[in-house]
């Protein structure tokens, strides 16, 4: 099973500043299969990004997402009020598909 | 624009086998990776398995024993069985389906179920 660890537990920032999310692969993962995920309480998960780097559908640009390998990053370029939320990693390369454990992406 | 819905009884006994459906609208199961994942209160997410639209199926090893994930193509939903349950399978458990090499980029609204006597 892939772990997927996911870094820091909870980030406070301030409406327009930069997020910068870290999810970090217990093994090399194809870039193909990692996404990123926003949970906002009471709804479900909302897909963000695909195959590290692809933003799906509606997604804004200030989203983006990098990596390779074990290494993978979600950026929030300026932070608007709607985006604070719970962020997830997942793969989907290798089953059991996993999940990080989140960020919690709090207003400061 | 697919859309999924979960169903089902919101509060199970232990011991006993939780029942879930998912109804497909807007597209059809008949391709695609259909499958259930779970959320504790006010925790992380969990996959629980998938059913191909084939009828092969995956399930999650730490639960393997006890799933079970069917089709019914003919009225475009599929199902879960989750037996001899406990507290700790108490979840919002939300169907999901995985576009081409997309991850799960459709979600039902989820569904509560509680695990009490």
């Amino acid at each position: 099973e892939i772990v997927l660890t996911q870094s820091p537990g909870t980030l406070s920032l301030s409406p327009g500043e930069r997020a910068t999310l870290s999810c970090r692969a217990s093994q090399s993962l194809s870039s193909r299969y990692l996404a990123w995920y926003q949970q906002k309480p009471g709804q479900a998960p909302r897909l963000l990004i695909y195959g590290a780097s692809t933003r799906a559908t509606g997604i804004p640009d200030r989203f983006s997402g990098s990596g390779s390998g074990t290494d993978f990053t979600l950026t929030v370029s300026r932070l608007e009020p709607e985006d604070f939320a719970v962020y997830y990693c997942q793969q989907y390369g290798s089953a059991p598909y996993t999940f990080g454990q989140g960020t919690k992406l709090e207003i400061k | 624009q697919v859309q999924l819905q979960e169903s089902g009884p919101g509060l199970v006994k232990p011991s006993e086998t939780l029942s879930l459906t998912c109804t497909v609208s807007g597209g059809s199961i008949s391709s695609y990776y259909w499958s259930w994942i779970r959320q504790p209160p006010g925790k992380g997410l969990e996959w629980i398995g998938y059913i191909y639209y084939s009828g092969s199926t995956n399930y999650n090893p730490s639960l393997k024993s006890r799933v079970t994930i069917s089709a019914d193509t003919s009225k475009n939903q599929f199902s879960l069985k989750l037996t001899s349950v406990t507290a700790a399978d108490t979840a919002v458990y939300y169907c999901a389906v995985e576009g081409d090499y997309m991850g799960f980029d459709h979600w039902g609204q989820g569904t509560l179920v509680t695990v009490s006597s």
